[in-house]
């Protein structure tokens, strides 16, 4: 158990749908990152927020969006699903900003279809 | 961040060691080598990292070239639950803080 915790477990919706992803970091980490995992684009960085604020961007589409609370969890939004945003998505958590020792939580299966 | 290279596959009787592979040829003084390990479909797991010197923790081994262009991850004592996708990333800390996944290599532990 990393300490990392993600809801909702499975997610089975429609296209053109919109959902959201929530995740809680480790007690005191105050980075959350973001990460997709499909079957032919492997594992692929999507976002990280540290304390609030976005500090780092990678492939993430326009139709998705993160956030980081007061409290520290964070929510990524995706909407207009499509058939291709069917994934894993990963949140990880780390001490500080710019660490490779991240802690990934169980990871939210996403079946648009 | 380098590119690293690794075997897609590899083999391992259960209660030997295991030996992973990684080049990093171009990697650059200020990038750290970092390996994490994903079974099935779990989050990804962090093992081990290290820059110049050899490291050693309760999960495995990680033995660094002195020219630091390959390394190799050494789990001493393999067992069933050690199959996985072992990933090695080149990472330079305080900058990017993204982790770039590549193929990574399939552990196959068998009896």
């Amino acid at each position: 158990d990393s300490g990392v915790t993600q809801t909702p477990k499975h997610l089975i919706t429609a296209t053109g749908q919109r959902v959201t992803l929530r995740c809680s970091p480790r007690s005191g980490d105050l980075s959350v990152y973001w990460y997709q995992q499909s079957l032919d684009q492997g594992l692929q960085f999507l976002i990280q927020y540290y304390n609030g604020e976005e500090r780092a961007k990678g492939n993430i589409l326009e139709r998705f969006s993160a956030q980081q609370f007061p409290d520290l969890h964070s929510e990524l939004n995706l909407s207009s699903l499509e058939l291709g945003d069917s994934a894993l998505y990963f949140c990880a958590s780390s001490v500080g900003q710019g660490e490779s020792e991240q802690y990934f939580g169980p990871g939210t299966r996403l079946t648009v279809t | 961040d380098a590119k690293t290279t690794q075997p897609p596959s590899m083999d391992c009787a259960e209660g030997r060691a295991a030996n992973l592979p990684c080049n990093h040829s171009t990697i650059s003084g200020n990038e750290y080598v970092y390996w994490y390990r994903q079974i099935h479909s779990q989050g990804p797991q962090y093992i081990i990292h290290g820059l110049k010197n050899n490291e050693t923790n309760e999960m495995a081994s990680l033995i660094i070239t002195e020219d630091r262009k390959s390394s190799t991850l050494i789990l001493p004592h393999a067992t069933l639950r050690d199959t996985a996708v072992y990933y090695c990333i080149a990472f330079r800390t305080g900058t990017a803080s993204k982790l770039t996944f590549g193929t990574g290599t399939r552990l196959q532990v068998t009896l």
